[in-house]
C-alpha cells in the first residue's frame, strides 16, 4: 500500500523567513505522480504542483520551489521569503493505480504553516 | 466561475436524516472524484466516477453511502440515515478525462456536513 508521510504537523515562521515542508512517500510502482495542495483557512484545496516519477528536475515558481529526490523518496516544498498569505495547511499527495480502476490520491496528514507578521 | 462547484457549502442534518451533496465539475471535465476529510484523519478517497459510471468505489463505506454522476447534471454524493461520525468535509475533484488516468485533480471548495 502506498503511504505519504508529512512529519511536520505544525510550523511557525516569522514573515520573510524561508521554510521547507517535508514529504516522504512509499510506493511499489515505478511510475507514479506526486502533488502538493494548499488548504488556506477558507477551506478550499488549491493545486500547486504535479511531478512524475521520471522527472527529478527541481522546479521553481516564484517564491515556491520543489525538490524531488527519488533516491530518498522525498518531495520537499520550500517557500522563500514567506508571507502571511502563505499561512495554510499544505498537503503532499501520491497518485498510484488503485487496482480497482482509478488513480486515486493518497494524501499525507498535512503540515499547518503559520507565518507570523 | 470555471472552477469545481460544490453545494451546499455547509449542511446541518439531524441523526437519521439524509444528506445530498452536489458537485459540478470544471467545464470540459468528465471525471469526478469524492474525498472525505475527517478530523485527525486527513483526506481519504471515496469514489471515482465518469459520466453514468462508477469506476472505483473502493473507499466508499459499504452502507448508507452512494454516488452518481448522471449524463446531465451534477454528481451527487448521498448519505442516508446520517450518524454523528459522518460529520466531515466532503470534497469533490474533477479532471478532464482526455489524457490518461494520471491527470491533475482540481478540487472544489468542499461541503462541511455537521450531524447533530
Amino acid at each position: 500500500a502506498q503511504k505519504v508521510t508529512q512529519a511536520q504537523t505544525e510550523i511557525s515562521v516569522v514573515e520573510k523567513e524561508d521554510v521547507t515542508l517535508d514529504c516522504v512517500y512509499e510506493t511499489r510502482d515505478t511510475t507514479y505522480y506526486l502533488f502538493w495542495y494548499k488548504q488556506p483557512p477558507s477551506g478550499e484545496l488549491v493545486f500547486l504542483i504535479r511531478r512524475n516519477s521520471f522527472d527529478e528536475q527541481n522546479e521553481i515558481s516564484g517564491r515556491y520551489s520543489w525538490n524531488f529526490q527519488k533516491s530518498t523518496s522525498s518531495f520537499n516544498f520550500t517557500i522563500t521569503a514567506s508571507q502571511v498569505v502563505d499561512s495554510a495547511v499544505y498537503f503532499c499527495a501520491l497518485s498510484e493505480y488503485s487496482g480497482a480502476g482509478s488513480y486515486q490520491l493518497t494524501f499525507g496528514k498535512g503540515t499547518k504553516l503559520s507565518v507570523i507578521p | 466561475n470555471a472552477g469545481v462547484m460544490q453545494n451546499p457549502r455547509h449542511l446541518v442534518r439531524r441523526r437519521g436524516q439524509e444528506a445530498r451533496l452536489r458537485c459540478s465539475p470544471m467545464k470540459g471535465h468528465s471525471h469526478v472524484y469524492w474525498y472525505r476529510q475527517l478530523p485527525e484523519e486527513g483526506l481519504k478517497f471515496m469514489v471515482y466516477l465518469q459520466k453514468e459510471n462508477i469506476i472505483d468505489e473502493s473507499g466508499m463505506p459499504k452502507e448508507r453511502f452512494s454516488a452518481e454522476f448522471p449524463k446531465e447534471g451534477p454528481s451527487i454524493l448521498r448519505i442516508q440515515q446520517v450518524v454523528r461520525g459522518d460529520s466531515a468535509a466532503y470534497f469533490c475533484a474533477s479532471s478532464p478525462g482526455n489524457s490518461g488516468s494520471r491527470e491533475t485533480q482540481y478540487f472544489g471548495p468542499g461541503t462541511r456536513l455537521l450531524v447533530l
